[in-house]
């Protein structure tokens, strides 16, 4: 079984910092992807940025990047230059690789306000 | 806008009544996913469709069932409708359904039944 866990309930940056939201996984999955999604007060789910686990890579997306520590099983989200549209509520998700079987399994989210 | 529709965005009804979601996925996606949100069981995944048949199935209750259509669009149906069933849904939709193709999500139906 697959199990995500977001300590950070809730996170405060102050506009223009960077901040960093916490995830980590549990996993007996060799292969698998681990996803990080926005959902605003307006209640859509945004998809940010994925990361493979064979990837050596960290991914980035604009301003998003992924803090990818394999050996630790964590997946932190860094958002660099925070914006007050970057408020919202985040999720890290993760899914086995390699198969058909689309279940993503979510954390319990970590809420971030930006301030002005 | 992820190109993934669904509707109504906002249900109310009673209970033991029934309802039926809709979902339409992007343009060319094959893989339809219905995901249940609420507060106490936060993001459940309920059910996985690929072209027209059933592809995986999680935590969905009896009282629930889900299909996908030859045009691909899909439909929730919630029957026997309970206090508790009251949720934001999710449609979800990728290409074909692998595990790391990224899954975009509607715009979500809110229901609530009272």
């Amino acid at each position: 079984a697959q199990k995500i866990t977001q300590t950070q309930p809730g996170m405060f940056v102050q506009e223009k910092e960077a901040v960093t939201l916490d995830c980590t996984y549990d996993t007996s999955d060799q292969s698998y992807g681990l996803f990080w999604y926005k959902q605003p007060s307006s209640g859509e789910m945004i998809f940010l940025i994925y990361q493979g686990s064979y990837d050596e890579q960290n991914a980035t997306e604009g301003r998003y990047s992924l803090n990818f520590q394999k050996a630790r099983k964590s997946a932190n989200l860094v958002i660099s230059a925070s914006q007050l549209g970057d408020s919202a509520m985040y999720f890290c998700a993760m899914r086995k690789s390699g198969t058909s079987y689309g279940k993503l399994t979510f954390g319990q989210g970590t809420i971030l306000t930006v301030h002005p | 806008d992820s190109g993934v529709t669904q509707t109504p965005k906002h249900l109310i009804t009673a209970t033991g009544q029934r309802v039926t979601l809709r979902c339409s996925p992007r343009s060319g996606d094959l893989s339809v996913y219905w995901y249940q949100q609420s507060l106490d069981q936060g993001l459940q995944f309920l059910i996985q469709y690929y072209n027209g048949e059933e592809r995986a199935k999680g935590n969905i209750l009896e009282r629930f069932s889900a299909q996908q259509f030859p045009d691909l669009h899909s439909e929730l149906n919630l029957s026997s409708l309970e206090l508790g069933d009251s949720a934001l849904y999710f449609c979800a939709s990728s290409v074909e359904g692998a595990g790391d193709e990224t899954q975009y999500f509607g715009p979500g139906t809110r229901l609530l039944v009272l």
